[in-house]
């Protein structure tokens, strides 16, 4: 079945620093990725998503590229501010019409002033 | 705004006890579905529903009912709740159609099975 790894469980920074969050991920189909984050106490929501390959899409200073050949969407941001401290979530569907998403297990990120 | 609503947003229940969480959504959405969160584990599906009065199993239904008597509604049933059980539950919908497949959670259930 399909599946999403994420790697680092934790990750601290201080502001201002640069930030990868790994994910990389197995299915048979052509895959809808995505971001959530999820503020603490909060619903997560929607950062970013992409189906198509090799194209960086952003929101709200993070970006993504979706690379078929390595099944990876790393998540990115140059300079991390402290309001981006929460739980990010990669997710993929299949490119179905039915809203069932795997998660992967999420990063805490932390950045300290 | 469109929104989706969980009552309650606690819970404590006991070992055995039927405990039935709701969801409400505004967003006019055909599909819902209910997630289950564990500490240190992404969402896993339990039930969804792409239609008022039908319900499916997503990939963890064991120990749980799921009914959406309409399109706003969306509840929970879990008969005999276990310890295993305690977790946070977010219910979430999207619109039919959204083959980009984005959800619209709810802030989530804590539930405690003692």
């Amino acid at each position: 079945g399909d599946s999403v790894t994420q790697t680092e469980g934790l990750v601290t920074l201080t502001k201002g620093l640069p930030v990868m969050l790994n994910c990389t991920y197995q299915t048979t189909y052509s895959p809808f990725l995505f971001w959530y984050v999820q503020h603490l106490n909060e619903a997560p929501k929607l950062l970013l998503k992409s189906s198509t390959d090799n194209k960086r899409t952003e929101h709200q200073g993070f970006y993504a590229t979706l690379h078929k050949s390595s099944s990876s969407f790393h998540l990115q941001k140059s300079s991390v501010q402290l309001s981006d401290s929460a739980l990010y979530f990669c997710a993929l569907s299949p490119r179905t019409n039915t809203g069932k998403l795997t998660f992967g297990d999420g990063t805490v990120l932390t950045v300290k002033p | 705004e469109a929104a989706v609503t969980q009552s309650p947003r606690s819970k404590v229940a006991v070992t055995g006890g039927k405990v039935t969480l709701s969801c409400h959504q505004t967003n006019n959405h055909d599909y819902m579905y209910w997630y289950r969160q564990d500490t240190g584990h992404g969402l896993r599906l339990i039930h969804y529903s792409y239609v008022a009065d039908s319900t499916e199993k997503g990939d963890i239904p064991d120990g749980y009912k799921a009914s959406r008597p309409s399109q706003e509604n969306f509840s929970l049933i879990l008969e005999l709740a276990s310890l295993s059980q305690t977790a946070v539950y977010f219910c979430a919908s999207s619109r039919q159609g959204d083959s980009q497949n984005t959800l619209y959670f709810g802030a989530g259930t804590r539930l405690s099975v003692l």
